[in-house]
């Protein structure tokens, strides 16, 4: 079965600090990756898709075939990036989600 | 309104009521999703509908039913839910399946 791994349940960094969230996943097709964000009272939306290769609220994310990664990254940090995030496979007429990745900005 | 809404946004139910949830889609898409999003399980994929018809169940209890009577709406029935069914049930819709999710806010349910 394809699968989406985010190795890291809680990732705490200082504000201004660099953060990369990490994602892998599994399929040998072509695939569709997205990064969804969830903040705290808010519904689940849509941050970024691979095909766009647009930076949005400062991340990006580059997809990676060869070690079939598509990491979130953002320079520096701000508290207001606190949140959950979901890195997500589209394959054919399939969506999954990864397990969630917390991040947590300190000040 | 556009986009995902979702009715009610908080329940509290006994063990033997009945209950629905309700989804409405704006977004002239044509696959549906009911997912469980708990503190033990982030985010659980329940149901999947596409053209009215269900393609996916993932192992859900018969206690939860879902009704999909067209493309713009989607209803999750509950009766005589446990304790540990208490989270966020989140609807979701796309243009088809496969394709990128647009949720709604969610109903948070909690069930003494």
């Amino acid at each position: 079965a394809q699968r989406v791994t985010q190795p890291e349940k809680l990732l705490s960094v200082f504000k201004g600090a660099p953060v990369e969230l990490k994602c892998n996943y599994s399929y040998s097709g072509s695939p569709e990756l997205f990064w969804y964000v969830q903040y705290s009272r808010q519904r689940l939306q849509l941050l970024l898709r691979h095909i766009s290769r647009e930076s949005i609220k400062g991340f990006t994310a580059d997809l990676n075939k060869g070690e079939t990664s598509f990491h979130l990254k953002k320079p520096f940090a701000q508290e207001e990036d606190s949140a959950m995030y979901y890195c997500a496979l589209g394959y054919g007429q399939n969506f999954v989600f990864g397990p969630g990745t917390r991040l947590s900005v300190l000040p | 309104e556009t986009g995902v809404t979702q009715t009610p946004r908080h329940l509290v139910m006994g063990m033997t009521n009945k209950k629905s949830l309700k989804c409405e889609q704006h977004l002239g898409h044509n696959a549906m999703y009911w997912y469980k999003q708990s503190a033990k399980k982030p985010l659980e994929l329940m149901f999947v509908y596409s053209l009215e018809e269900r393609v996916e169940n993932n192992s859900v209890p018969s206690r939860f039913s879902p009704e999909c009577p067209n493309s713009s709406h989607l209803f999750l029935h509950l009766h005589t839910l446990q304790p540990e069914d208490s989270a966020l049930y989140l609807c979701a819709s796309s243009h088809v399946r496969g394709n990128e999710q647009f949720f709604g806010p969610g109903t948070r349910l909690t069930v003494l």
